[in-house]
């Protein structure tokens, strides 16, 4: 089955900086990777997802990058805010009725001012 | 208008008791699922549901018992709870299954004493 490695664990940064979080998978055939923000207390929100037809994907102070060779995608979030700071999470997924999202561990942000 | 809310948000119970989470999305979706965050924030997913059917049933104990009565409502009864079971567990739901975004409720924490 897939796996999604995530690193780092934990990412601190000052205000303005910028910040890359990266994942691994493990399944060829997965095809979509969305990204989710989990804030303290809330449930995961999906801020920004890839198809494996595109390279690269932007919206705003967010950007998602694509290796579909050597399978492996990254969050890059430039001008970081205080309220950026969350736990971000990537994942992946074949196409398919019954395929399941299978998320990477996490990477808490923490944006200092 | 919560689009994916679950009750109760927090639970505390006894070893060996029976307890229930309770879903319910307005979203109109067809797919709702429930995913269990451990105490390192790792996401797992556990059922997903599709228009009250069965399709992802994970290597999850037997004493985990979900139930769809319509595709709008979908709820966990756990039975004889143990230590192990202390987690958050979320429920989500997406347009249709194996696609599309993961809309997710904001968690109920449960924890066994």
């Amino acid at each position: 089955g897939e796996n999604v490695e995530q690193h780092p664990s934990t990412l601190s940064v000052q205000e303005g900086d910028s910040a890359v979080i990266k994942c691994t998978y493990s399944d060829s055939a997965s095809n979509y990777f969305p990204w989710y923000k989990q804030e303290l207390g809330k449930g995961p929100q999906l801020i920004i997802d890839i198809r494996s037809n595109v390279g690269e994907k932007k919206d705003q102070r967010i950007a998602v990058t694509l290796n579909k060779t050597a399978k492996h995608f990254s969050l890059h979030i430039t001008e970081t805010q205080p309220e950026d700071s969350a736990v971000y999470f990537c994942a992946a997924r074949r196409q398919g009725g019954s395929e399941k999202l299978v998320f990477g561990k996490g990477t808490k942000l923490t944006v200092n001012p | 208008d919560t689009a994916v809310s679950q009750t109760p948000k927090y639970l505390v119970t006894q070893m060996g008791n029976d307890k229930s989470i309770k879903c319910e999305q307005n979203l109109g979706h067809d797919t709702m699922y429930w995913y269990k965050q451990d105490s390192k924030k790792f996401l797992k997913i556990m059922f997903s549901y599709n228009n009250k059917e069965l399709i992802i049933n994970e290597t999850v104990p037997n004493r985990f018992s979900p139930k769809s009565p319509d595709k709008a409502h979908l709820n966990l009864h756990i039975n004889s709870l143990e230590l192990g079971d202390s987690a958050v567990y979320f429920c989500a739901s997406s347009p249709r299954s194996g696609a599309g975004e993961l809309f997710f409720g904001e968690g109920s924490r449960l924890t066994v004493l």
